[in-house]
């Protein structure tokens, strides 16, 4: 079945980094996006990149431009998101997912499925 | 960028009830929305897509619907597993795909 595995939960002190994987399972890896999705706790959703594992191009939410970085592994079937200054405020689960899309009139896209979340915890 | 509300915030409701969420963006998206169910301490999973298309396996007591900047998902008969957080989401082809603040459904 499709399945995407996340790594471990992380600690971090401020101004560190952090990078957490994403291993793909049960389809063609290179047919489809990644996207990641952080949510702090008690918070909501918010979207933070994606990746077309295809051709390696991302895309970033502007909040996280500057501190955010998306790689693929296409031997190993995974991709990893590095955040880098780490905050408090960033304390957060993340997650990723598989971006499908379906070209009718125009192109949709949703998230499906999705990991199951790395906690990670910045504090000093 | 394109900012979406819901409301309510939170709503309470019976097994049986019919529940109405609403999702509003900020200008017209055509059907660009997408709607998720997240449950506590579980990851989010994909409920309805481009607005009013049910996901594969999803009961059919979820539905959505609208189109530019007014949005809707129903539950025509709420479930004891229905209880849980739901977010709207802009979906266009290209991003940010932003989230709705969510709408929390508990128990009366």
């Amino acid at each position: 079945q499709v399945q995407l595995v996340q790594s471990g939960a992380e600690v971090r002190k401020p101004g560190a980094s952090v990078r957490v994987s994403c291993k793909a399972s049960g389809y063609t890896f290179t047919a489809y996006g990644i996207t990641w999705v952080r949510q702090a706790p008690g918070q909501g959703l918010e979207w933070m990149g994606w990746t077309n594992v295809y051709n390696g191009k991302t895309d970033y939410g502007q909040k996280f431009q500057d501190r955010v970085t998306l790689t693929t592994d296409l031997s190993t079937d995974t991709v990893y998101m590095e955040l880098r200054n780490l905050r408090s405020d960033d304390t957060a689960v993340y997650y990723c997912a598989r971006v499908v899309s379906l070209a009718v009139d125009v192109l949709y896209n949703w998230f499906d499925p999705w990991g199951q979340g790395t906690l990670v915890t910045v504090s000093s | 960028d394109i900012q979406l509300t819901q409301s309510p915030s939170s709503l309470s409701a019976s097994v049986g009830d019919r529940v109405t969420i609403t999702c509003r963006a900020s200008q017209n998206i055509r059907s660009f929305v997408n709607w998720y169910q997240q449950k506590p301490g579980k990851a989010p999973k994909i409920l309805i897509y481009a607005a009013s298309n049910l996901q594969n396996g999803v009961p059919p007591r979820f539905s959505g619907s609208g189109s530019g900047t007014d949005f809707t998902l129903t539950i025509t008969s709420l479930q004891p597993e229905d209880f849980a957080v739901y977010y709207c989401q802009h979906s266009s082809k290209t991003p940010p795909f932003t989230f709705g603040p969510g709408t929390k459904v508990d128990l009366k």
